[in-house]
């Protein structure tokens, strides 16, 4: 029981790049989420993802699409990279509403 | 909308000691959820304690305890005879209602526990 994993665990890019981050949980759970994690906000939820085939958007999520390919799966694009992206995202998993399981990180750098 | 606020930044407490941990929320509705998450250098992100709204009784996991006053939207996280790996940020969470898929986080309080 791996229970949510995220790839990569770094990734530098340069601006104008795109990348796809992605997430799996192996726990059955139906809500999925994207967040970041910049130095002094805490955590930001970018999307979240209510059931398989639904995503809705969180606070932060310009600059960001996502898609929920199945209900183990839900990924994370930028299409554009911009130095404001450098963060750490998280993804995470959770029956609706209820305690949330999260995933190692990543650790994104945009030059 | 809803907002967390943890009014510590940083806190350092010696090793066995007791320390507290000060979480405020704003919200309008009745029945929710508050979580204390622990979040070591690892970077991991791990769930310490939760709260439902609706039970008086305050929550406990082992040293872990927490102090919900309801009327006072306050939600503080005592950790008792503090150990080493007690070390990490420590967020403060809150979910409106059930089913409710928004969870927002408080800024965080770095904890260091000394030997």
């Amino acid at each position: 029981n791996a229970g949510v994993t995220q790839t990569p665990k770094f990734q530098v890019l340069k601006t104008g790049q795109s990348m796809t981050l992605q997430c799996a949980q192996d726990m059955n759970h139906n809500s999925m989420y994207w967040y970041r994690q910049d130095p002094g906000m805490g955590l930001r939820l970018i999307y979240y993802s209510a059931s398989e085939g639904t995503t809705d958007k969180g606070e932060v999520p310009n600059g960001y699409n996502v898609s929920r390919l199945n209900k183990r799966e839900f990924s994370l694009r930028l299409e554009s990279a911009a130095p404001s992206q450098t963060s750490v995202y998280f993804c995470a998993s959770s029956e609706q509403g209820d305690e949330q399981f999260f995933g190692p990180g990543t650790r994104l750098t945009v030059l | 909308a809803q907002t967390v606020t943890q009014s510590q930044p940083e806190m350092s407490v010696q090793e066995a000691e007791t320390v507290t941990l000060s979480c405020t929320y704003d919200t309008s509705e009745n029945n929710y959820y508050l979580f204390w998450y622990k979040q070591p250098p690892s970077r991991q992100m791990i769930l310490v304690i939760r709260q439902e709204a609706y039970k008086q009784q305050n929550a406990t996991e082992n040293r872990f305890s927490v102090n919900f006053q309801k009327a006072a939207k306050s939600f503080s996280l005592k950790i008792s005879d503090s150990q080493l790996g007690d070390t990490a940020m420590y967020f403060c969470a809150f979910i409106p209602n059930f089913g409710n898929e928004k969870l927002t986080f408080g800024t965080g309080t770095r904890l260091t526990i000394i030997p």
